[in-house]
């Protein structure tokens, strides 16, 4: 059973525009959620977490946001650039084993000049 | 060293032969983490240690596998009478505590012949 599902394998956007990726969880223990960005022949980069006492998160260009009740969270990338083609993880974890990440199977998006 | 550091990078090795693979961890991380990226995956969790001991061995496919940690810094991942089916990406990463976000090492590709 996979906790956590990245349901589109991949995406692809227009330079400029919204990128959205999405993410579902089934372990209702989850209450910290990250995003990685991982390029070819390289380890995952932190990108941006969220706690589940709040519903939004932002850094710069790069916003999460966690709907509890749907068990959902998704990655908001505005504007796109190029820069941003990579494969995108979501990891859940529960503080109660805080060790123990759980990851998504990655989306790959592509990002058009 | 800045980052997370694995060794080798790439291992290439007879189905039935022992390897043993390297993590050497952000200096003041207490927390390491093992990863397994298969082709097209996502990261499948082994083992977590916080300093010298691995609170959660769950994620450790059979008991060909082992890890260690000394000192609180270096760790190894060994895998015993190497099958096919384990080529894969081995991903280390480390944290300064167990819920914070994890700096991943570049990988060892390991393929089995």
């Amino acid at each position: 059973d996979q906790q956590v599902k990245q349901n589109s394998p991949s995406l692809s956007v227009q330079e400029g525009r919204i990128s959205i990726l999405n993410c579902d969880y089934t372990n209702s223990m989850f209450d910290y959620f990250l995003w990685y960005k991982k390029y070819p022949a390289e380890g995952p980069t932190f990108l941006i977490s969220i706690s589940s006492i709040k519903d939004k998160n932002e850094d710069g260009r790069f916003t999460v946001f966690l709907n509890k009740s749907a068990k959902h969270l998704s990655l908001h990338i505005v504007p796109s650039q190029p820069g941003d083609s990579a494969v995108y993880f979501c990891a859940a974890s529960a503080r109660t084993n805080a060790g123990k990440s759980t990851f998504g199977d990655g989306t790959t998006l592509t990002v058009k000049p | 060293g800045a980052g997370v550091s694995q060794s080798p990078s790439n291992k290439v090795t007879e189905k039935g032969k022992d390897v043993e693979l390297r993590c050497d961890p952000i200096s003041g991380h207490t927390a390491l983490y093992w990863y397994r990226q298969s082709l097209g995956q996502g990261l499948e969790f082994l083992i977590y240690f916080q300093g010298n001991s691995a609170p959660d061995k769950s994620g450790l496919p059979s008991d060909r596998f082992s890890a260690e940690r000394t000192g609180g810094s270096v760790s190894t991942l060994t895998i015993q009478r190497t099958q096919q089916e384990d080529s894969a990406v081995y991903l280390c990463a480390s944290s300064q505590q167990g819920d914070q976000p994890q700096h991943f090492g570049d990988g060892t590709r390991l393929s089995i012949l």
